[in-house]
């Protein structure tokens, strides 16, 4: 069956510091990827996302993704990270017809 | 994009009641679904909800326990049946979207946490 794997659960960074988490899927075909936020008591947004084309994808807050289709991989980056980034981060594919298939997500703490 | 409203935003509930949750969308959608997210846990597709006929439901749910509604292109219920403490969640609605480029994207609703006594 398909899946998504986000290998760190708990991040804890301090203010400016960078950010990667880490994404990895199984799946052989076609795939579209996304990454989701979820700020504290907030519903889940849509952060960025990857269809086609340039496999580094720029989203909202300066986040940034790279598609890297040999490793199954969709990291997701940020140079400098503010304390406003705390949130849960969710890595997500679409699998078939608009089927989404969610990671475990990642907690991200930003210390001030 | 569309705005995606969900009621009850939370409720407690006894075991073995039920609860109707109900999911609103400010346009027509051709496609909404139901996820879980149990705690600590990530999402998972309870069902896709369509309209006019039976909703689709993903393995390891079934319509006796998660029954669903679609009446209209704007409005879906998820029903959680003889709750038990196992079925405290956040449930989520979600709609497609085309975006762009004619590529689809799924928008959340703020979601119902439920927990069951």
């Amino acid at each position: 069956a398909q899946s998504v794997s986000q290998h760190n659960h708990h991040v804890i960074l301090s203010e400016a510091a960078s950010l990667e988490l880490g994404c990895n899927y199984s799946y052989g075909g076609t795939v579209n990827l996304f990454w989701y936020v979820q700020y504290p008591g907030q519903h889940l947004q849509l952060l960025l996302k990857y269809f086609s084309g340039d496999p580094l994808v720029k989203g909202i807050k300066g986040f940034e993704a790279e598609f890297i289709k040999s490793k199954f991989s969709f990291n997701l980056r940020k140079p400098s990270v503010q304390w406003s980034d705390t949130a849960e981060y969710f890595c997500a594919v679409t699998v078939g017809f608009q089927k989404l298939v969610f990671g475990t997500g990642t907690r991200l703490l930003v210390s001030p | 994009s569309a705005v995606i409203s969900q009621k009850p935003s939370r409720d407690i509930c006894q075991r073995g009641t039920s609860l109707t949750i109900q999911c609103q969308v400010d346009s027509q959608v051709t496609m909404m679904f139901w996820y879980r997210q149990q705690p600590g846990q990530s999402l998972t597709l309870i069902a896709t909800a369509n309209q006019g006929s039976e909703a689709t439901y993903e393995s390891g749910f079934v319509i006796d326990k998660f029954p669903i509604s679609r009446p209209n292109l704007t409005f879906s219920t998820l029903t959680v049946s003889n709750m038990s403490p196992e079925d405290s969640s956040i449930y989520l609605c979600s709609v497609l979207i085309v975006g762009t480029g004619g590529f689809n994207e799924q928008f959340f609703g703020p979601g119902t946490r439920l927990t069951v006594l």
